[in-house]
């Protein structure tokens, strides 16, 4: 079974500094893997998603991910950090039975300090 | 567009009491799907559905139904309420067919069953 696991609960960082939220994903066959932000009482919102190529992937916000499958892990990067960055992030994995179902890890609360 | 709507906010409910969830969204797409989102648990499938008519179940199912007669509303209800479904539900919707799809979500109902 497709599964994400993020081993951090919380993530604390200074304004400026770069971040590192962790992902690690267990799939069968090809990984389709997303992140999410959730603005406090929000919805969530895509941040990016890797299907092929590139191992690097840039998406919104300034935010990108990187792809690395032999240690399996879909780490989300941003070279200096906001306050408004602060939010919480969900890595996922595309269902192998749907291309629509995708399941969710546990988040990781960004916590960016003045 | 006004993309996923959800209604209500906010509700308060009895244990055994019904209520009914509602999603919409108006992009014309063919999977819409049901979450709840606990704390330290991410977002959990309830319900899904591939298109109009079709729905089935997901991670957590029990104390749920859904029904999809239109392309664009996909109701959660909840028959007889526990205070074990006291939860953020969350509605997404996205194209369904190949590739990977993006999913998008509403803003969220808060449910509180005491």
């Amino acid at each position: 079974a497709q599964s994400v696991a993020q081993p951090e609960d919380q993530v604390n960082v200074a304004e400026g500094n770069p971040l590192t939220v962790k992902c690690t994903y267990s799939v069968s066959g090809n990984p389709y893997l997303f992140w999410y932000v959730q603005y406090p009482n929000r919805g969530l919102q895509f941040l990016l998603k890797y299907i092929t190529g590139d191992n690097l992937v840039k998406g919104s916000y300034g935010f990108e991910a990187e792809f690395n499958k032999s240690q399996t892990s879909f780490h989300l990067k941003k070279p200096s950090a906001l306050v408004s960055d602060s939010a919480l992030y969900f890595c996922a994995v595309r269902d192998v039975s749907s291309a629509s179902k995708i399941i969710f890890g546990s988040g990781t609360r960004l916590s960016i300090r003045p | 567009n006004a993309g996923v709507t959800q209604t209500p906010k906010f509700q308060v409910l009895k244990t055994g009491q019904s209520m009914t969830l509602q999603c919409a969204q108006d992009m014309n797409h063919e999977y819409m799907s049901w979450y709840r989102q606990d704390p330290g648990m991410g977002l959990r499938l309830i319900h899904y559905s591939v298109g109009a008519g079709i729905t089935d179940q997901g991670e957590v199912p029990n104390g749920y139904n859904v029904s999809r007669s239109t392309t664009e509303d996909f109701p959660l209800r909840l028959l007889s309420a526990a205070p074990s479904q006291t939860s953020v539900y969350f509605c997404a919707s996205s194209y369904s067919g190949q590739g990977v799809r993006t999913q998008y979500f509403g803003p969220g109902t808060r449910l509180l069953v005491l």
